[in-house]
């Protein structure tokens, strides 16, 4: 049973630049979840898509979007990249009966803005 | 918004010897949860609290909700290298996001 997936690993960009995530949920999930979580801290809510809609937000600008597809993998996609965007982005998978709960989480990808 | 504060930020053990991390909320919390991320890994869940008082134990480790659900503890016992990585809490309100500690860094000097 494949858990959640997330390419690319790593991510070298240029301030400005645009960049794009994917991911791909347990098998059997259906909620996507995106965190940023820089370094020393702990992760920070993005957002979560549901149904190929976002249905909650975290605290972050209008820079930062998403998608769902019908297979219920996902895509984080940042615009203007700022030096401040540089950290480990997380996805988390889940079942829409408990959207927060015991939310499996991929590997990341560490992305580096210069 | 929901905010909640981990304590000790880190804490370095001699193997064999106990840890506990604690986590504070100002608000009373409808739940807990915990997380474990290994260095260079990602967040893997460990246990949700949801009583008030409520204790919970996984081998090692053992997971307490206090009486007034606004604060919570992880303990380890004889602790092993195994254990080092950084352990977060984290609350929510039902369907509400999922608000992590800063975490402690726990190292294990074997």
């Amino acid at each position: 049973d494949a858990g959640v997936t997330q390419s690319p690993t790593h991510l070298i960009k240029t301030r400005g630049q645009q960049v794009t995530l994917r991911c791909s949920p347990k098998s059997g999930h259906d909620t996507v979840s995106w965190y940023q979580q820089a370094l020393g801290q702990g992760p920070q809510f993005i957002f979560q898509y549901y149904e190929e809609e976002e249905r909650q937000r975290g605290n972050f600008p209008d820079r930062f979007s998403g998608h769902q597809f019908p297979n219920y993998s996902s895509e984080l996609n940042v615009n203007a990249l700022l030096l401040g965007d540089s950290a480990l982005y997380l996805c988390a998978s889940s079942h829409d009966s408990s959207p927060f709960y015991e939310q499996y989480f991929g590997p990341g990808t560490r992305l580096t803005v210069t | 918004g929901q905010q909640v504060m981990q304590i000790p930020q880190y804490q370095h053990v001699q193997e064999g010897e106990d840890f506990t991390t604690y986590c504070n909320s100002s608000t009373t919390l409808s739940n807990i949860q915990w997380y474990k991320q290994r260095p260079g890994g990602h967040p893997v869940f460990l246990i949700q609290l949801v009583k008030s008082g409520e204790v919970k134990k996984q081998k090692r480790l053992t997971f307490q909700f206090g009486e007034a659900k606004k604060n919570s503890s992880l303990h380890i016992t004889a602790t092993q290298t195994t254990d080092v990585g950084t352990y977060f809490c984290a609350v929510n309100s039902g369907n509400t996001p999922l608000v992590f500690g800063k975490g402690t860094r726990l190292s294990v000097i074997a």
